[in-house]
């Protein structure tokens, strides 16, 4: 079975500072994706980023990018420049190759201070 | 694109009745579906799997009878809480499969989730 694990259930940084967000997952299998999603208040899930796990290249999307360590099964999510707009719940997540399911970390509350 | 919807955002109900959520795919076909439940502050736990004209696919530990599932269209699922208790009260998310022929993956949207509160 696949397990995700978030070990920061609470970080709070400065505005415009740089943050990393850390998740750690156990599989069996070696094609797989991983995901950050993006809970704000609002409780709408918002896909940050996804990693292929066939792919060595770290995924980027503009301030948000990933270091993705596979020997380690690592996958932590880095935030430049934070903003206000940035505090959510941050789940990191998980998904076989081929499966639908995704399966959760328990999340990172994720707190940007003016 | 690729907007899901629920409907009600949230509801109150009293404790023995039953209430049902519904998702939808405004923009796009899905023939899978998928239910999520969110205690406070806790992570999203997959409930069951929707597949549009079929038998939804339940996670263990989730009551079949306890929670009915149905996807009679392509851009429909319902979940129903059958004779709702308190215990019940939380915060239910679906999710729909984009299907794309080009890619190897399907991106899944969210909905905005449904906050039952079972008095």
């Amino acid at each position: 079975a696949q397990t995700v694990t978030q070990s920061q259930p609470e970080m709070s940084v400065q505005e415009a500072e740089t943050v990393t967000l850390s998740c750690t997952y156990d599989t069996s299998e070696s094609n797989y994706y991983l995901f950050w999603y993006k809970q704000p208040p609002s409780r709408q899930m918002i896909l940050v980023i996804r990693q292929e796990a066939y792919k060595q290249q770290n995924a980027t999307e503009n301030r948000f990018s990933v270091n993705f360590q596979k020997a380690a099964k690592s996958f932590s999510l880095k935030i430049s420049d934070s903003q206000l707009g940035d505090t959510a719940m941050y789940f990191c997540a998980f998904m076989k190759l081929r499966d639908d399911k995704i399966i959760f970390g328990k999340g990172t509350r994720l707190h940007i201070l003016p | 694109g690729a907007v899901v919807s629920q409907h009600p955002s949230r509801v109150i109900c009293k404790s023995g009745t039953s209430v049902k959520i519904e998702c939808r795919s405004l923009d796009f076909q899905a023939t899978t579906m998928f239910w999520y439940r969110q205690f406070p502050k806790q992570s999203l736990m997959l409930m069951a799997t929707s597949n549009e004209g079929s038998k939804a696919t339940y996670e263990q530990g989730v009551e079949k009878d306890k929670f009915l599932i149905n996807h009679a269209s392509l851009t429909l699922s319902t979940l129903t809480v059958t004779s709702a208790h308190p215990e019940d009260s939380s915060f239910y998310i679906c999710s729909a499969r984009v299907v794309r022929a080009s890619r190897n993956y399907n991106e899944q949207f969210f909905g905005p989730g449904t906050r039952l509160t079972v008095l």
